[in-house]
């Protein structure tokens, strides 16, 4: 079956524009997830959804960071006013049920802000 | 603060050699305990988890409370085990919390 699906896997941003990245997770999936990779780092957790409703946005670096997952199922991250410093791998993972135990990663999006 | 330490960021070793990929992790409560792998130009996906005592393509982890540490071994490594490994434990919820990893190349 189709895995968990990001798009656009690759996109340049102009310092201060806006990005919208979209995650499609596996269908069915209760829990889904956004992490933040740096070059040279480990993923790092940004916020999750159990269906449509926003958990924990603990890991959102800034006010300039937003996400949703209206009906449960397709989320979006978009980032305002990006920064140099945003430039980053960002994977999305979905999980079956609302616990962690196994999370299905994405292929991520790179974004590159010049 | 929960932290997880990979001290290694590169692990070179021959084919056929042990392999210890070490994981300490500082964590209040008990974490669930995961290792994923990202192998080239794939995605990132789990390799084993704690609390199911598996063994995975060779693969064992176990969970030392008294060392806070979660090593991952195989006692013969194979050149497809050539991967970035990452430790990662969960708390306070359901969000893993990813080490810096280490990059495996097993080598002929």
């Amino acid at each position: 079956g189709a895995g968990v699906s990001q798009s656009p896997r690759y996109k340049v941003a102009k310092r201060g524009q806006d990005v919208a990245l979209r995650c499609d997770p596996i269908s069915g999936h209760v829990s889904l997830f956004w992490y933040q990779q740096a070059l040279g780092q480990g993923p790092e957790f940004l916020t999750y959804f159990q269906n449509e409703a926003q958990l924990d946005k603990s890991g959102l670096p800034s006010d300039r960071f937003f996400a949703e997952r209206p009906e449960g199922s397709v989320s979006t991250l978009k980032i305002q006013r990006t920064q140099q410093e945003d430039s980053a791998v960002y994977l999305c993972a979905s999980s079956l049920t609302d616990a962690a135990y196994e999370q299905y990663f994405g292929p991520g999006t790179r974004l590159t802000v010049t | 603060a929960q932290r997880v330490t990979q001290p290694e960021k590169l692990l070179s070793v021959f084919k056929g050699a042990p392999v210890e990929l070490k994981c300490n992790y500082s964590y209040s409560g008990s974490p669930e305990l995961f290792w994923y792998v990202q192998y080239s130009r794939q995605r990132l996906q789990l390799l084993l988890r704690h609390i199911s005592r598996e063994s995975i393509k060779g693969f064992t982890a176990d969970l030392n409370k008294g060392e806070t540490s979660f090593h991952l071994k195989k006692p013969f490594a194979q050149e497809e085990d050539s991967a970035m490994y990452y430790c990662a434990p969960t708390g306070g919820g359901n969000k893993l919390t990813f080490g810096t990893g280490t990059q495996l190349k097993v080598e002929l």
